[in-house]
């Protein structure tokens, strides 16, 4: 089972500082690490998929970067509605046999 | 456009069996694997187990092995999580998700999730 660790739990900053927020694979998932953005009641939003990909209608101040077991969501100039959760996934080895889906802990981006 | 939507918020007591679903719409069902994703209050996101409709592949977290049961039933592009008899842990909110297609198998969709409540 592929375990992420993400760093920091909570990141306290105002609106229109740069977010850095990490994830750390306890083993290598290439490329397939993607980044949700979670608010409260409602279901999480695909940001960036294959660790650097924009998802579709996602702003250009999100951007992803990393492979292999080291992984960089950076928010380059927060807006007030940025403020919210970020889990990182990981579907390194799917399908093939054992494989499994992960989510990191989440960090969670509060204004200051 | 993909649309999940999912069965109505529960409320159980320990012991008791439960059926949750999820129906799909917008996509080719049988092509794309559907899973279940658990989020307990106050606590973050874990993977529960993906179908692959077509074939009916199941995939379980070793987590949740055993304690719940993947179905999918293509004819109404529908996926089911069940319990056979809940636990208190199992309160939570349970989010449908779809995942993409090669190479990434990332999720894409999700869900507005169920509320289970078990006490």
């Amino acid at each position: 089972e592929i375990v992420l660790t993400q760093s920091p739990a909570t990141l306290s900053l105002s609106p229109g500082e740069r977010a850095t927020l990490s994830c750390g694979a306890s083993q290598s998932v290439a490329s397939s690490l993607a980044w949700f953005q979670h608010k409260p009641g409602r279901a999480p939003r695909l940001l960036i998929y294959g660790a650097s990909n924009r998802a579709t209608g996602v702003p250009a101040r999100f951007s992803g970067s990393g492979s292999g077991t080291d992984f960089t969501l950076v928010i380059s100039s927060l807006e007030p509605e940025d403020f919210a959760t970020y889990y990182c996934h990981q579907s390194g080895n799917w399908p093939s046999r054992p494989s499994g889906l992960s989510f990191g802990g989440g960090t969670k981006v509060e204004l200051k | 456009e993909v649309q999940l939507v999912q069965s109505g918020a529960e409320m159980k007591k320990p012991g008791q069996s439960l059926k949750i679903s999820c129906q799909a719409s917008g996509y080719t069902f049988n092509s794309f694997w559907i899973s279940w994703v658990r989020q307990a209050p106050g606590k973050g996101l874990e993977w529960i187990a993906s179908i692959y409709p077509r074939d009916s592949d199941a995939r379980y977290s070793p987590s949740f092995q055993g304690q719940v049961t993947i179905s999918a039933d293509t004819s109404l592009s529908s996926t089911y999580l069940h319990w056979n008899s809940l636990k208190t842990s199992d309160t939570a909110r349970y989010f449908c998700v779809r995942q993409q297609q090669w190479p990434f198998y990332h999720v894409d969709y999700w869900g507005p999730g169920t509320l289970v409540s078990v006490s």
